[in-house]
């Protein structure tokens, strides 16, 4: 399977469980990315991790924790949510952080409904 | 802080006919690089067109064509020959050239969405 893959794509879940996000790229990046797209609001940037380390985190709540294990797979681990965290999570994936040059791969998404 | 402003919520065209979807951006700049995406009823993300700040020529990928007005920060779509498979959420992004700071990060407008009419 070739470029970014996110699992699962629909997800429903209660305030008090716990539940994690899954992407993987098989495209050899080095940057992986997790964005939330709300409804009539711009794509906005979460975390960013450039070879297995986080180098990005705008002012995300605690709620939601990533986790890079490997340059190949991020998660997006999600605990305690609210209803307004109902939203299209989109993993991304870049060759490299820093050059502006680089072009983002997205996988499809995750749907979130939070109860 | 860099801004992308999309216009228009929503646009409908005829098929086989032309298009053009609006995006201005605000930034103090010089070098950075605008993108199109595509987001169909599939979610995913499709880049369609980039364009590099300092280059003069507009972009050009097949059916898709962008006029880049650098001095007045606008960089809108042309989409030709519109087919069916054309109608999908149409994001503007910027980012960054520079080492340093936030130019990571893909900054977006609101989206376009685009219907095609048979």
């Amino acid at each position: 399977e070739t470029g970014v893959t996110q699992t699962p794509r629909h997800l429903v879940m209660g305030m008090t469980n716990k539940k994690s996000l899954k992407c993987e790229q098989h495209l050899g990046h080095n940057a992986m990315y997790w964005y939330k797209q709300s409804a009539k609001k711009p794509l906005e940037l979460m975390f960013v991790y450039s070879l297995e380390e986080r180098v990005e985190n705008n002012s995300v709540p605690s709620r939601f924790s990533p986790e890079c294990p490997n340059s190949s797979h991020l998660f997006l681990h999600l605990h305690t949510l609210q209803p307004e965290d109902s939203a299209l999570y989109l993993c991304a994936s870049s060759q490299d952080y820093r050059s502006g040059a680089n072009v983002l791969t997205f996988g499809a998404g995750s749907r979130l409904t939070v109860l | 802080a860099q801004t992308v402003t999309q216009s228009q919520p929503e646009m409908s065209v005829q098929e086989a006919e032309t298009v053009t979807l609006s995006c201005t951006y605000d930034t103090s700049e010089s070098d950075y690089y605008l993108f199109w995406y595509k987001q169909p009823p599939s979610r995913q993300m499709i880049l369609v067109i980039r364009q590099e700040a300092y280059k003069q020529q507009n972009a050009t990928e097949n059916r898709f064509s962008v006029n880049f007005q650098k001095a007045a920060k606008s960089f809108s779509l042309k989409i030709s020959d519109s087919q069916l498979g054309d109608a999908a959420m149409y994001f503007c992004a910027y980012r960054s050239s520079y080492y340093g700071g936030s130019q990571g990060n893909l900054i977006f407008g609101k989206g376009t969405k685009l219907s095609v009419k048979p």
